[in-house]
């Protein structure tokens, strides 16, 4: 099974950098992904690592430390529309790799 | 089209109803995705469908049936619900794994809210 944790409240000023951890524990590891929520829509793909390092797109940046289980998504220049919910997912072996677990999710606030 | 569509968008339902919830996708994806999400919950998987056949049950009550009916749609038959199954229930496809250059990531339908009276 799988153990993710997350904070789950940030809050940050516009304009600002925010970063967001994840730490899991699995018992088989496939890729490890970030998705924004907005309330009451549904989650959006953001990023994906399944090598140690970082993934860099735009104002997002994804790391992945695989033998720490340890993950981060790198948020820069902070705008109000970032408010959201942020869930860290594990992608295991299961049923052919296709199972995804989320972590609780981390409420973003993004303060003027 | 990279859109997953689900209808209803709300429904409300009595415990001893049967009805159906829908997803459709378009983009050649192989495999498809039932959660539940509960308010300020993370989404939870219910079943995977690769290839039009059940991989994954995540030990869901009988009263939630998945149907893989070709490989653009997926249903999700309800019958003799209980409250607390009202959630945001979401759909999702992704390319069917191994054998994708890519990350396989899962895109999400917009949900049907689901009310159990």
């Amino acid at each position: 099974g799988q153990n993710i944790d997350q904070p789950t409240e940030m809050t940050a000023t516009e304009g600002a950098i925010v970063q967001i951890n994840c730490t899991y524990q699995t018992s088989g590891f496939n890729g490890l992904f970030w998705y924004q929520q907005h309330a009451g829509e549904a989650p959006t793909f953001l990023s994906y690592n399944v090598l140690d390092g970082l993934e860099e797109k735009g104002r997002f940046s994804s790391f992945l430390s695989r033998s720490k289980g340890y993950s981060y998504l790198l948020l820069k220049e902070l705008q109000m529309k970032d408010s959201a919910s942020y869930l860290c997912a594990v992608r295991d072996f299961t049923g052919g790799g296709n199972k995804l677990t989320f972590g609780t999710g981390t409420q973003l606030k993004v303060e003027l | 089209d990279t859109e997953v569509t689900q209808t209803p968008k709300h429904l409300v339902m009595g415990m001893t109803n049967k009805k159906s919830l829908k997803c459709e996708q378009h983009m050649g994806h192989r495999a498809m995705y039932w959660y539940k999400q509960k308010a300020k919950k993370p989404p939870e998987l219910m079943f995977v469908y690769s290839y039009e056949k059940l991989s994954i049950n995540e030990s869901v009550p009988s009263r939630f049936s998945p149907e893989c009916p070709n490989s653009s749609l997926l249903n999700l038959h309800l019958h003799a619900l209980q409250p607390e199954d009202s959630a945001l229930y979401l759909c999702a496809s992704s390319q069917e794994l191994p054998g994708t250059s890519g990350s396989g990531e899962q895109f999400f339908g917009p949900g049907t809210r689901l009310t159990v009276l």
